[in-house]
C-alpha cells in the first residue's frame, strides 16, 4: 500500500532533550512537509522540501531541524531550543508535475508530549 | 500576506440538514484550493481539490465546493449531513504552481442526531 508513515504514534520527551520524528513516504512524490498543529490554530508550516538535499523554513522553524537526504525520507527533530514543544505533528508530501505542486497527502501524525 | 480565513470556528447542524462550510482566501490570482477533513487523533484525508475549469467541484463523501473568484471563496457544501460527518475541516489554500499551502484555522462540524 503506498503511503505515508509517521513513527512513533505518541512520543514522549524530558525536557532538555532533542527527539527525531519519523516520516516515510513511498508515493514516490517529490515535495514532503512538517506542520505542527495545536488546538484552535490550525496548521502551521515547520519546514518544507521540494527536492533531494534541500529544504526551506516555514513560519515557525524555531528549535527544529530536518535533513532530506533521500526522496521518501524527511526526519524532523525537535531540539531542546523548542520551548513549547507539546503539539501534534503532522508529516506531509505532494507530487510535482508538469512543475505544478498537486494536492498534498498527510500521514497519521505523531503526537509529542515533554514530560 | 497570503492567508487563509475561515470564519466559522464550530458549527452544529442537525443529521440531515444542509451544511456550508466557509473560507476566504487573501491572494492569488490563480489559486489551487483544497478542503481537507480531520478525524481526531488522525492525519487529514482530501474531499477535493480546485485547480483550474469548472468553478463547481465534486469530492468525495457527497461534498462539493465551489469557488467564487469576485468573493476569494471556496466554499464547502453538503446538501445533507451524516453523523459521521463530525470532525474538523480545514480550507486550504496554494497562490502559485509550486508555491506552500496555506490552512485556514479549521471549522469544527458537530451533528445532532
Amino acid at each position: 500500500d503506498g503511503g505515508i508513515t509517521q513513527s512513533p504514534k505518541y512520543l514522549f520527551r524530558k525536557e532538555g532533550q532533542n527527539v527525531t520524528l519519523s516520516c516515510e513516504q513511498n508515493l514516490n512524490h517529490d515535495a514532503m512537509y512538517w506542520y505542527r498543529q495545536d488546538p484552535g490554530q490550525g496548521l502551521r508550516l515547520i519546514y518544507y522540501s521540494q527536492i533531494v538535499n534541500d529544504f526551506q523554513k516555514g513560519d515557525i522553524a524555531e528549535g527544529y531541524s530536518v535533513s532530506r537526504e533521500k526522496k521518501e525520507s524527511f526526519p524532523l527533530t525537535v531540539t531542546s531550543a523548542q520551548k513549547n514543544p507539546t503539539a501534534f505533528y503532522l508529516c506531509a508530501s505532494s507530487r510535482i508535475k508538469d512543475n505544478v505542486n498537486t494536492e498534498a497527502f498527510f500521514g497519521q501524525g505523531t503526537r509529542l508530549t515533554v514530560v | 500576506a497570503q492567508s487563509v480565513t475561515q470564519p466559522d470556528i464550530h458549527i452544529t447542524v442537525s443529521e440531515g440538514a444542509s451544511l456550508e462550510l466557509r473560507c476566504n482566501y487573501s491572494y492569488g490570482a490563480t489559486p489551487y484550493l483544497f478542503w481537507y477533513v480531520q478525524s481526531p487523533g488522525q492525519g487529514l484525508q482530501l474531499l477535493l481539490k480546485y485547480f483550474s475549469g469548472d468553478t463547481l467541484v465534486q469530492g468525495i463523501k457527497g461534498f462539493e465546493a465551489e469557488f467564487k473568484r469576485s468573493q476569494s471563496s471556496f466554499n464547502l457544501r453538503k446538501p445533507s449531513v451524516h453523523w459521521s460527518d463530525a470532525a474538523e475541516y480545514f480550507c486550504a489554500y496554494r497562490g502559485s504552481t509550486l508555491g506552500r499551502l496555506y490552512f485556514g484555522r479549521g471549522t469544527q462540524l458537530t451533528v445532532w442526531p
